[in-house]
């Protein structure tokens, strides 16, 4: 098993581009998240989703879109690229609710 | 509001040092507690979760422990390999469906 794979692992955009940030599971898990990492800080929530078809906010939803077609595939969007989305993003998955969360290896985004 | 608070931000310890790392949270009721080791550069990596006050849980060096306000990781005789940041997480039983991260502490462990 991959597990949870990312792509890319780093991007620099400039303000205003809009750029699709890829996560694939392999465990056949119902949940997945996304998160963003800002140095010296915890983990925000952006999105989650409970199953294909079904997705909602988190902490910090503003500015992203998600979508989840398949089980496999939680894509997050960024339309409109703010400076304010530097950070790294790790996408997650696990099998319930309050089961183990398995992380990506994260995507470093710089926007200038 | 529900908030995680890790203490201390950076800890340097002697390799075979003990110590503890802290995580005090204030959620309105408590779904679980979980630690997560995460090494630079890379995705955080499960290591405990926690349900109820007096609960305990052993890997290796690493213990942790519950109570009604806190967790605690204990690390016994650490080795130069356990230095990585240790990130607390907690789920709320009220709110929606939430993780709330702390900000972690920076272990450093020299030989």
């Amino acid at each position: 098993n991959a597990g949870v794979t990312q792509t890319p692992k780093f991007r620099i955009l400039k303000i205003g581009q809009s750029m699709t940030l890829q996560c694939t599971q392999d465990m056949n898990h119902n949940y997945m998240y996304w998160y963003r990492q800002d140095p010296g800080m915890g983990l925000k929530l952006i999105y989650y989703s409970v199953g294909a078809g079904i997705t909602d906010k988190g902490e910090v939803p503003n500015g992203y879109n998600v979508s989840r077609s398949t089980t496999e595939d939680f894509p997050l969007r960024l339309e409109l690229a703010a400076p304010s989305q530097t950070s790294v993003y790790f996408c997650a998955s696990s099998f319930g609710q309050l089961e183990t969360q398995y992380f990506g290896p994260g995507t470093r985004l710089l926007v200038l | 509001e529900d908030q995680v608070t890790q203490s201390p931000e950076a800890l340097r310890l002697q390799e075979g040092e003990s110590s503890s790392l802290n995580c005090s949270y204030t959620v309105s009721g408590l779904r679980g507690l979980f630690w997560y080791r995460q090494d630079p550069g890379k995705g955080p990596e499960f290591l405990f979760t926690l349900y109820s006050a007096g609960e305990e849980k052993e890997k290796e060096r690493l213990k942790a422990t519950l109570t009604k306000k806190e967790s605690f990781l204990h690390i016994t005789a650490p080795k130069p390999e356990d230095s990585a940041t240790y990130l607390c997480a907690v789920q709320a039983k009220t709110g929606g469906f939430k993780t709330i991260f702390g900000a972690g502490t920076r272990l450093f462990v020299k030989a």
